[in-house]
């Protein structure tokens, strides 16, 4: 696709279930990131993708979160036992490092836990 | 990670007037990029800057990067109502991490 696609856009569950997020990054880019935002607030760094090494998954916030990345294409966000202060918009972003570092992202997924 | 410092945190505009922000980092870095974000979309690349000393416009944006290459600001001239929204400073570390400033949210003022 012409840019980064992000789905489910709205998912709404309930507390306790686990939830997957899914990116599709621009063909070809060989970086990405997942990224959470609260409303009004700014972007809270969760893990990055980087070609073959090894994840940054500094970001993530507990070990109910985890990520993969199959094929060094798609990647999925996964949110087990879900609370309700994972309620958030979750952004994907993709860049081509061997180009430049400049990222772009999906429109992201309304994660409400309820 | 790069520690990026932006300011002001938040500001209202008047429209036709012109506006400043900018982006300090605790080391040096060979890109800044700025981007601005929308209610309900994602944040989206408005300039992006690879030069110490730079200055690069897009319509009534302009953005230079610091000579010091630790400092990046972004000018908005004429702001008219649809420049309402966050805006972010960012740059990449030695593993090409891009780094976020916190965001600059910015609004019109009645």
């Amino acid at each position: 696709g012409a840019g980064v696609s992000q789905s489910p856009s709205n998912k709404v569950t309930e507390k306790g279930k686990d939830v997957e997020l899914r990116c599709d990054p621009i063909s070809g880019h060989t970086a990405l990131y997942w990224y959470r935002q609260s409303l009004g607030q700014g972007l809270e760094f969760l893990i990055y993708f980087q070609g073959n090494s090894a994840p940054d998954k500094s970001g993530l916030p507990s070990d109910r979160f985890s990520a993969e990345r199959t094929g060094g294409s798609v990647s999925t966000l996964t949110i087990q036992r879900t609370q309700q202060e994972d309620s958030a918009v979750y952004l994907c972003a993709s860049s081509y490092i061997r180009l430049n570092t400049e990222a772009f992202f999906g429109q992201g997924t309304r994660l409400t836990v309820v | 990670g790069q520690q990026l410092n932006q300011s002001p945190q938040s500001m209202f505009i008047q429209e036709g007037e012109d506006v400043s922000m900018n982006c300090t980092s605790s080391s040096i870095f060979n890109t800044w990029l700025w981007y601005k974000q929308d209610p309900g979309e994602g944040p989206v690349l408005l300039i992006a800057l690879y030069k110490a000393g730079e200055l690069t416009s897009n319509g009534r944006l302009t953005a230079q990067f610091g000579i010091t290459r630790k400092d990046s600001f972004l000018n908005i001239s004429a702001s008219i109502p649809s420049d309402v929204g966050i805006y972010f400073c960012a740059g990449p570390s030695n593993d090409y991490k891009l780094s976020f400033g916190a965001g600059t949210t910015v609004t019109v003022r009645a």
